[in-house]
């Protein structure tokens, strides 16, 4: 069965840091593009990072850019988000995703953990 | 950013309604459109890819068309487990790839 789980989400104060993974089963790992997205309660979908299968390429919202670093480690079928100087706009359930074809169409996604940034 | 305006933002329907979604792009995506369902605590599900392409596994009274700007999710039929929230997400070339605010089905 093809399955995303995350995990590490939970209560950070602002400023602080939190590193969000993903473990992926039932498929190839390394031949996909993997995301995560998040989503605000209440709200719609928010794109926030891609990673290329292979080569590291990466891509970020500009939001997160210069405080999120998404990474991946093939030999684990893991994939990472480490999240630093979070604000409480960051605050959202995160799901990874993996992408159908190219970069942006998910036909697979986790159940998501929760991040709360609260003081 | 390209953005992406669902219409309407919510609507009430009755099992056996035809129920069309549209959501307009703010510059030409081509055929570049996916449409998501969501119920409530659960992760998004892709229902089509490429405008109009049905993945795997969803069921036929699902229907995707147009390309450019403006596009359409069509359900035939609406069954009870349809009652949930839709999402279209822009997959264009670039990021960020930008989703709707969202249309949510509810029971009349």
């Amino acid at each position: 069965e093809v399955q995303l789980l995350e995990s590490g989400g939970g209560l950070a104060q602002p400023g602080g840091s939190l590193r969000l993974s993903c473990a992926a089963s039932g498929f190839t790992f390394s031949n996909y593009a993997m995301s995560w997205v998040r989503q605000a309660p209440g709200k719609g979908p928010e794109w926030v990072s891609s990673i290329s299968g292979t080569t590291g390429y990466t891509n970020y919202a500009d939001s997160v850019k210069g405080r999120f670093t998404i990474s991946r480690d093939n030999s684990k079928d893991t994939l990472y988000l480490q999240m630093n100087s979070l604000r409480a706009e960051d605050t959202a359930f995160y799901y990874c995703a993996k992408a159908l074809t190219g970069w942006a169409t998910y036909d697979i996604w986790g159940q998501g953990t929760m991040v709360t940034v609260s003081s | 950013d390209i953005q992406m305006t669902q219409s309407p933002s919510s609507l009430s329907a009755s099992v056996g309604d035809r129920v069309s979604i549209t959501c307009r792009a703010s510059q030409s995506i081509s055929f570049y459109l996916n449409w998501y369902q969501q119920k409530p605590g659960k992760a998004p599900n892709l229902l089509i890819y490429a405008a109009s392409r049905l993945q795997s596994g969803v069921p036929s009274r699902f229907s995707g068309s147009g390309s450019g700007t403006d596009f359409t999710l069509t359900i035939s039929s609406l069954r009870p487990e349809d009652f949930a929230t839709y999402y279209c997400q822009q997959s264009y070339s670039t990021p960020p790839w930008t989703f709707g605010q969202g249309t949510k089905v509810e029971f009349k």
